[in-house]
C-alpha cells in the first residue's frame, strides 16, 4: 500500500464548479501535510499547508482528519487556470529532517 | 529573486558516463533536497542536506552522490549513469528541515 494515496482522476469540471479531492495516508506518525500544485512539465509549487483545524486560502480549503487519516482539498468557483495536477504530501519529522512523502497526484481539468 | 535554479534544463547522456546536476538557491535556506519524478511513482527523495556540511540518504540514493560545501549549492552526481536513471530531477529547499519545501524548475535527464 502506498504511504500517500490519491485518486489520479482526471476530474473534468465546468468553470465555476466546486471540486473536492481526498487523499489518505498510511503512516499515523505523519505530522505535517501540504497540497502542492504541479502544471505539466513544471515544478511542484506549494499551494497550502494543511492544519489540524482546517484552513482556507481564498477559494481553497484544506481539511485534515487524523482519526481517518485523510486530508482533503476543496476548490470553489473553479477557474480554467486551476487545471493542473494536485499533489498531496505527508511529512514525518525524523532525526534526518522532515521526510516528505508525495502522492502521485490528482489531475484536474476545468472546462468552459 | 531567482529562488532555486537548476542546470542543465535537459540532458541526454550515454550510459556509463558521469554527470553532475547543479542546484543553487539564493534564499539562504538551510535544508536542500534532490528528488526524482517518474510517471506513476510520484516524487521520490534521493538525498537531502539539513545544513551546510551534512548530507543524508533518502528513499532512492543508490547510484547518486551529493555534497553540500556551502549553503547555496547542492550538486547531485551520477558517477556512472544507467538507463533507469532517466527521469526528471527536482532540487528543493526549505528554510529549516521542518518547513515547507520550494522546488527548482527541474532537469530532464535521458540516459541512453
Amino acid at each position: 500500500r502506498k504511504e500517500v494515496e490519491q485518486d489520479p482522476g482526471p476530474f473534468n469540471v465546468p468553470e465555476g464548479a466546486t471540486v473536492a479531492f481526498n487523499c489518505t495516508y498510511s503512516n499515523s506518525a505523519s505530522q505535517s501535510f501540504f497540497w502542492y500544485r504541479q502544471d505539466c512539465r513544471k515544478e511542484p509549487k506549494l499551494l497550502m499547508s494543511v492544519y489540524s483545524s482546517g484552513n482556507e486560502d481564498g477559494r481553497f480549503t484544506a481539511q485534515l482528519n487524523r482519526a481517518s487519516q485523510y486530508i482533503s482539498l476543496l476548490i470553489r468557483d473553479s477557474k480554467l487556470s486551476d487545471s493542473a495536477t494536485y499533489l498531496c504530501v505527508g511529512g514525518i519529522l525524523t532525526g534526518g529532517g522532515n521526510k516528505l512523502t508525495f502522492g502521485t497526484g490528482t489531475q484536474l481539468k476545468v472546462e468552459l | 529573486t531567482a529562488g532555486i535554479t537548476q542546470a542543465p534544463t535537459s540532458q541526454i547522456l550515454a550510459a556509463g558516463r558521469s554527470m553532475t546536476l547543479r542546484c543553487t538557491q539564493d534564499m539562504r535556506h538551510n535544508a536542500m533536497y534532490w528528488y526524482r519524478q517518474d510517471l506513476g511513482l510520484g516524487l521520490r527523495l534521493i538525498h537531502y542536506s539539513n545544513t551546510a556540511g551534512t548530507t543524508g540518504k533518502g528513499e532512492v540514493p543508490d547510484g547518486y552522490s551529493v555534497s553540500r560545501a556551502n549553503t547555496d549549492d547542492f550538486p547531485l552526481t551520477l558517477a556512472s549513469a544507467v538507463p533507469s536513471q532517466t527521469s526528471v530531477y527536482f532540487c528543493a529547499s526549505s528554510r529549516e528541515a521542518y518547513n515547507e519545501q520550494f522546488f527548482g524548475p527541474g532537469t530532464r535527464l535521458t540516459v541512453l
